[in-house]
């Protein structure tokens, strides 16, 4: 099984819609992350949680919420979609350190 | 905050030709600095990372990078390609306690044959 699971893999959504994407992870690790990728920017970090009671807001929040729901589970929110969220969506986890991040296998996300 | 900057978007070499990515980063302590490899329709890699002590570090699949504190520089490196190493790169920093991770924007290499 993967060290860090994303599902759905693979969504196509219209505009106005909510949609959740979810996150866990084996690890045991309290840090999470979610970044986006698009081509030429990179990944962007979009929210991160240093332990179930921290929320932070990355460079991008705007137009995204997350959840955490308990150490392993951490999930992203679109309230309501729109055509520029598409991208490839990313959840990592890392130790306290950040000796290392983990990530998922990605969630292409695709709204109409 | 700490940011990462890869100054080229896309670097073309020959197979069995040497490989160097620039990666420069901005933060205020000493960093922990990583490279990751993105293979077409893959999640990201750890290559290698950089947290003290010798600036020369060694990674998986032959590649290394060299820590320059002088020039806010890790600098990823390969003597020889291979067709499989086409592929994205990014360099990232990070820092201990309440520091996120950060990524450049990536540097997508192509390998002629």
């Amino acid at each position: 099984d993967a060290d860090v699971t994303q599902t759905p893999r693979n969504r196509i959504t219209k505009t106005g819609k909510r949609i959740m994407l979810e996150c866990s992870q084996t690890k045991g690790h309290d840090r999470m992350y979610w970044y986006r990728q698009d081509p030429g920017l990179g990944l962007r970090l979009i929210y991160y949680s240093f332990d179930v009671k921290d929320i932070n807001k990355g460079e991008i929040s705007d137009g995204y919420s997350v959840s955490r729901q308990a150490q392993a589970k951490f999930s992203l929110s679109l309230e309501s979609a729109i055509p520029n969220q598409t991208a490839l969506y990313f959840c990592a986890t890392s130790d306290w350190l950040n000796t290392e991040a983990f990530f998922g296998q990605g969630t292409r996300l695709t709204v109409v | 905050a700490q940011s990462v900057t890869q100054p080229d978007i896309h670097i073309t070499v020959s197979e069995g030709a040497s490989l160097e990515l620039r990666c420069n980063y901005s933060y205020g302590a000493t960093p922990y600095l990583f490279w990751y490899v993105q293979s077409p329709g893959q999640g990201l890699q750890l290559l290698l990372k950089y947290f003290s002590g010798d600036t020369l570090v060694q990674g998986i699949k032959g590649f290394e990078a060299e820590f320059k504190r002088s020039q806010s520089s890790f600098n990823l490196r390969k003597p020889s390609v291979h067709w499989s190493d086409a592929a994205e790169y990014f360099c990232a920093v990070a820092g201990g306690g309440a520091q996120k991770l950060v990524f450049g924007q990536g540097t997508r290499l192509t390998i002629n044959p």
